[in-house]
């Protein structure tokens, strides 16, 4: 199992509507997660960072994290054009972040 | 941000030559990192160093070697670059307990 999972293909959302990210993650005692936003050919952008279960908005974005179902979502709301960009999730374990493979938003105007 | 700065920000060489990576930080951060991205691949761990007399080899160390100079920088080198460590490279920046990570602009490395 990798330890940062996330499956879903490209997605592509309308102008105004709320994208939804997930990620999993193996390793039950980590305790710190990150979402980046990475545009294309650009370096990873810290957007949203979480510790303990529940949510935490920030503007448009709301981090969600289940430590017992080892799950950490994203949502942007209102999305925007400029949202396009591929999203990675980290989860912080054994002294060093470890990195999904990202998933691709499109928003449509 | 960590206000992490990279150079050079393009460099094409040829198999076998070396080359160094630079990597400076201004914001004081104690630990440091340095990754690599292809397409499909995501981005993969070469070294890391938590202090000027700590390194770490990380997922990817074959083939790579590091210096911590200072607090603020830290070097990559390719000894005899190959084709193949053509990428995308990112240094990092950061610590405190959650170890939250601030990443330069990126140096695009192509070897031919």
């Amino acid at each position: 199992q990798k330890e940062v999972e996330q499956n879903s293909g490209p997605l592509s959302v309308p102008e105004g509507a709320i994208a939804s990210l997930n990620c999993t993650y193996s390793d039950r005692g980590s305790q710190s997660f990150f979402w980046y936003r990475q545009y294309s050919g650009k370096s990873p952008e810290l957007i949203m960072s979480i510790y303990s279960n529940g949510d935490k908005e920030d503007g448009r974005f709301t981090a969600q994290l289940n430590k017992a179902s080892q799950y950490v979502s994203l949502l942007i709301r209102d999305s925007q054009p400029s949202d396009s960009a591929t999203y990675l999730c980290a989860v912080r374990g054994n002294n060093r972040l470890a990195f999904g493979k990202g998933n691709q938003v499109v928003v449509i105007p | 941000d960590a206000d992490v700065t990279q150079t050079p920000r393009n460099r094409i060489t040829k198999t076998g030559k070396r080359i160094m990576l630079e990597c400076s930080q201004t914001k004081g951060h104690d630990r440091m990192y340095w990754y690599r991205q292809d397409p499909g691949l995501g981005l993969r761990l070469i070294y890391y160093s938590f202090d000027v007399k700590d390194i770490n080899k990380g997922e990817i160390s074959d083939g790579y070697s590091v210096s911590r100079q200072a607090q603020a920088k830290f070097s990559l080198s390719l000894e005899s670059a190959i084709p193949n460590q053509t990428a995308l490279y990112f240094c990092a920046a950061g610590g405190g307990n959650t170890d939250t990570q601030y990443f330069g602009p990126g140096t695009r490395l192509t070897v031919l």
